[in-house]
């Protein structure tokens, strides 16, 4: 079985340019999340969806936007990107077990760079 | 979950001893927590977890215990090994939220 696939690996991009970086969630999972992982810091939670609807976001400006599509796949958006957007984004799924909470599975991760 | 800190944030060990790392919280109605590694370019790997409903939890060399009353867990790894070292992150989900809050990491390092 496959597992939470994410792509791209790397992304380049310039300061003020729009970044999207896509996420595939193990067969049968419902829910996504997205992570923030900054250089030497820990994972920061960034977006919450589940059955197609955000749920719940962090503590991040507006410019990061997302999407969960019908087949639950996601996609984050990055606007008017900035050099501190440089970090590692993980995506993460699970499914939503009605107040049991259960594993969440992480993807391999997208290396943002803004330069 | 509300916050969690993880201590420490730096172990280093010699191959055979013992490693342990602790969390706390802070959320009451937290029910679930976890434990992954994550390996330098790699996304975090959950490698054992804990529900509120059970005080200790083993796998081989890795063991977990939950102290719910002092709001705190530990991961205990015994045997060490080179290939144990990575960062190692805590994290909590309460029954009402759904998202895992992560603790800030603690790098592991076992010296050959």
């Amino acid at each position: 079985e496959a597992g939470v696939t994410q792509s791209p690996t790397h992304l380049i991009k310039t300061r003020g340019q729009q970044a999207t970086l896509r996420c595939s969630p193990i067969s049968g999972h419902t829910s996504v999340y997205w992570y923030q992982q900054a250089l030497g810091l820990g994972l920061q939670f960034l977006l919450w969806y589940d059955e197609g609807e955000e749920r719940n976001r962090g503590n991040f400006p507006p410019r990061f936007s997302g999407r969960q599509f019908p087949n639950y796949s996601s996609e984050l958006n990055v606007n008017a990107l900035e050099l501190e957007d440089s970090a590692l984004y993980l995506c993460a799924s699970s499914l939503r077990g009605r107040g049991l909470n259960t594993e969440a599975f992480f993807g391999q991760g997208t290396r943002l760079t803004v330069v | 979950g509300e916050n969690v800190e993880q201590h420490p944030s730096t172990l280093s060990v010699q191959e055979g001893d013992s490693a342990v790392i602790k969390c706390t919280y802070s959320d009451s109605a937290s029910n679930y927590f976890p434990w992954y590694k994550q390996e330098l370019g790699k996304g975090p790997q959950l490698i054992i977890d804990i529900r509120s409903n059970v005080g200790e939890k083993k796998d081989q060399r890795i063991a977990v215990t939950l102290n719910k009353t002092a709001k705190h867990f530990s991961l205990h790894i015994t045997e060490t090994q080179p290939e144990d070292s990575a960062v190692y992150f805590c994290a909590e989900t309460s029954g009402g939220s759904y998202i895992p809050t992560f603790g800030r990491g603690t790098s592991l390092i076992v010296h050959p």
